[in-house]
């Protein structure tokens, strides 16, 4: 397919586990971005990769979260020792260009995280 | 009409009028802007976008207004249907990320 495609679709993880959630972005865009949407509220940014370098991470709520785009395509959000607040929807968005060229971004589905 | 529901404000329509979704943003140095819909269980999809040196942009039974003076967005649906009964958020790139509203609830009444 040509869109984003985000897996798993649903994860349920026990607090204290570390879970991985992977995101292939539309082929050839540069930007890349991660989102977390909880419950009933709009996408908040986590994180922004332009190719393979992670220009802005100032979103990411604590040093338990980790991503990472290694050759410039697919990515990788990583949370470490899960807390039952990380329940949430996490996206992953791409874009044709970087991020200051007001180009939309185009969404997976997103994997929906559970802890318990 | 419009209320605000636990989470979510929501707007009821009937099928086949007009819909009007609000939203406010709040960085005046934002200066692209674009509305999204998101479905239950999929992300959020493009629907139209516009730039601040516009007012006005239609897309195919879309309208997005621009009110930069007030720092007020709207999107417009023509003769609203059942498929789009969703939420709907607007974004604003306020500068480096883009900036999500809260969202608004569509729901379309037979």
């Amino acid at each position: 397919g040509a869109g984003v495609s985000q897996s798993p679709r649903y994860k349920v993880a026990k607090r204290g586990q570390d879970v991985a959630l992977r995101c292939d972005p539309i082929s050839g865009h540069v930007s890349l971005f991660w989102y977390q949407q909880a419950l009933g509220q709009g996408p908040e940014f986590l994180t922004y990769f332009q190719n393979e370098a992670q220009l802005d991470k100032s979103g990411l709520p604590s040093d338990r979260f980790f991503a990472e785009r290694p050759e410039g395509s697919v990515s990788t959000l990583k949370i470490q020792r899960t807390q039952q607040e990380d329940s949430a929807v996490y996206l992953c968005a791409s874009s044709l260009v970087g991020r200051l060229a007001n180009s939309p971004l185009h969404f997976g589905n997103g994997t929906r995280l559970t802890v318990t | 009409g419009e209320s605000v529901g636990l989470h979510l404000p929501t707007l009821s329509v009937q099928e086949g009028d007009n819909s009007i979704i609000n939203c406010a943003y709040s960085n005046s140095a934002s200066d692209y802007f674009i509305w999204y819909k998101q479905e239950s269980g999929k992300g959020p999809q493009f629907i139209i976008d516009i730039r601040s040196n516009m007012d006005k942009r239609q897309g195919q039974r879309v309208t997005v207004l621009l009110n930069k003076t007030v720092k007020h967005l709207s999107l417009q649906i023509a003769a609203t249907q059942p498929g789009d009964s969703a939420v709907y958020f607007c974004a604003e790139n306020g500068g480096q990320n883009f900036v999500f509203g809260p969202g608004t609830r569509l729901s379309v009444l037979p």
